[in-house]
């Protein structure tokens, strides 16, 4: 399958800092990333839709000024957290869709554990 | 809007036992694919099923897509401990939107 590679693993932010998170498909193309956050034993939540070239497309009650997203090229994200906060501490993991056919598949990076205190 | 309930929730079991997770909507998919994750890990992608009554194995997983592609299952067979982990299901809608709708998952605990 293909790859996809997150960094860092994990971060540890003071309040008040932002922090930068990397999604890259190392093998293919995406054209579309996806973010997602997950809070412990629970599912993936779908923060925003990342296209490359245009503004990424988020979920309704995500902010978008307090996570910004950058698709500059079609094989790079980046997810920022802005002037982070204890509750923005979670496990946010990307994945990206390599298009062709009449279905799709999503391969997703290994996540990013950050930790604000 | 487009709901994927999975069910059980949490299943814990011993070891050599079989065990079926379920995946249900009243929406069609264009695809089904099945992840399983490990703490602190992204989902790792298991099968993705396409046609509707198609059946995937994978050593002792078993999965089908509903007839009618609104509904799919995964069966194991002699769980083992190793098989232990968080199952995701995910839907695809055929849109050119192409994002997944995701049930709530399983945790799965097999004793040994």
């Amino acid at each position: 399958g293909a790859v996809v590679s997150q960094h860092p693993s994990r971060v540890i932010c003071k309040s008040g800092t932002s922090v930068k998170i990397e999604c890259r498909s190392l093998d293919f193309q995406a054209t579309t990333m996806f973010w997602y956050r997950q809070f412990p034993k629970q599912s993936l939540m779908l923060m925003a839709t990342s296209n490359e070239g245009s503004k990424a497309t988020y979920e309704q009650g995500v902010e978008k000024d307090k996570f910004l997203i950058n698709h500059a090229s079609l094989t790079l994200s980046t997810l920022t957290v802005t002037s982070a906060h204890p509750e923005d501490s979670s496990f946010y993991i990307c994945s990206a869709r390599e298009f062709g056919g009449l279905w799709t598949e999503a391969f997703f990076g290994q996540g990013t554990r950050l930790t604000v205190v | 809007t487009q709901l994927l309930e999975q069910s059980p929730q949490f299943l814990s079991i011993q070891e050599g036992e079989n065990l079926t997770v379920y995946c249900n909507s009243s929406s069609v998919f264009s695809s089904l694919q099945w992840y399983r994750q490990e703490p602190g890990e992204g989902p790792v992608l298991l099968v993705t099923v396409v046609t509707g009554g198609e059946v995937k194995k994978l050593k002792r997983l078993t999965f089908q897509f509903g007839d009618a592609r609104k509904d799919s299952s995964l069966h194991i067979t002699a769980a083992q401990p190793g098989d232990t982990g968080l199952y995701l299901c995910a839907g695809a809608r055929g849109d050119s939107n192409y994002q997944l709708i995701w049930g709530a998952g399983t945790k799965l605990i097999i004793k040994p």
